[in-house]
């Protein structure tokens, strides 16, 4: 099965809403990243965690390592988050990050 | 300036033929990875690398070598391509030993093997 796991995976929203994407681990993982692909392919680091949360601007992600959770939360969507938004995560020994299939996010006017 | 760059950006092979994917990076970072992007798989690790010198398998390794020359560099070869590794391939740095704790990514390779 899947070690990582993302929901939904696509999402279309309205311009100023918000929401909330999630990753589940069926792995021990120890850290998470999470990284926006955008419409022409380029990734993007958004976040790297260590259990706890981390707030940039409109997004703000948590990471809980002892439930196997990982959640980015947007706020007041715009019209450029749109794209592919992955979660990796890395478990013990760390250099070895396993991929979610990604959210497919389309933010509408 | 771009810190991992990726050549080429795009290449058509034959079936059975020899492919280099060559990737540089700026950032000396320790760590480099090669991932391929297919729909419906997110990115999986091919190889990667501690450190010139290093080559490690990854979870995809099979139909592929790497090769890490220098501290910049990261190279993917595959020696007798196959249309199924027809795909986009990402190269990635990162080094957390000095608290640089993110993967930084090349632009991609897009592959298409006939």
């Amino acid at each position: 099965g899947d070690k990582v796991k993302q929901s939904p995976s696509a999402l279309s929203l309205q311009e100023g809403t918000n929401s909330a994407l999630r990753c589940n681990f069926s792995i021990a993982a120890t850290t998470v990243q999470w990284f926006l692909q955008n419409p022409r392919g380029s990734l993007m680091n958004l976040f790297y965690l260590v259990p706890g949360t981390k707030e940039n601007g409109r997004l703000k992600s948590a990471f809980d390592s002892k439930e196997s959770y990982s959640t980015l939360h947007i706020r007041d969507a715009q019209l450029e988050d749109s794209g592919t938004y992955f979660c990796a995560a890395a478990g013990t020994g760390g250099y070895k990050v396993v991929f979610g299939s990604g959210t497919r996010l389309l933010v509408s006017p | 300036e771009a810190a991992v760059t990726q050549s080429p950006r795009n290449k058509v092979a034959v079936t059975g033929g020899k492919v280099t994917l060559s990737c540089n990076q700026t950032n000396n970072h320790n760590n480099m990875y090669w991932y391929r992007q297919d729909t419906g798989h997110g990115l999986r690790l091919i190889h990667y690398s501690y450190g010139a010198g290093s080559t490690e398998k990854g979870d995809i390794p099979d139909g592929y070598k790497a090769s890490r020359p220098s501290q910049e560099n990261f190279s993917l070869i595959l020696e007798l391509a196959t249309p199924s590794q027809t795909s986009v391939y990402f190269c990635a740095s990162g080094d957390r030993d000095i608290n640089q704790d993110t993967q930084y990514f090349g632009p991609g390779t897009r592959l298409l093997v006939l």
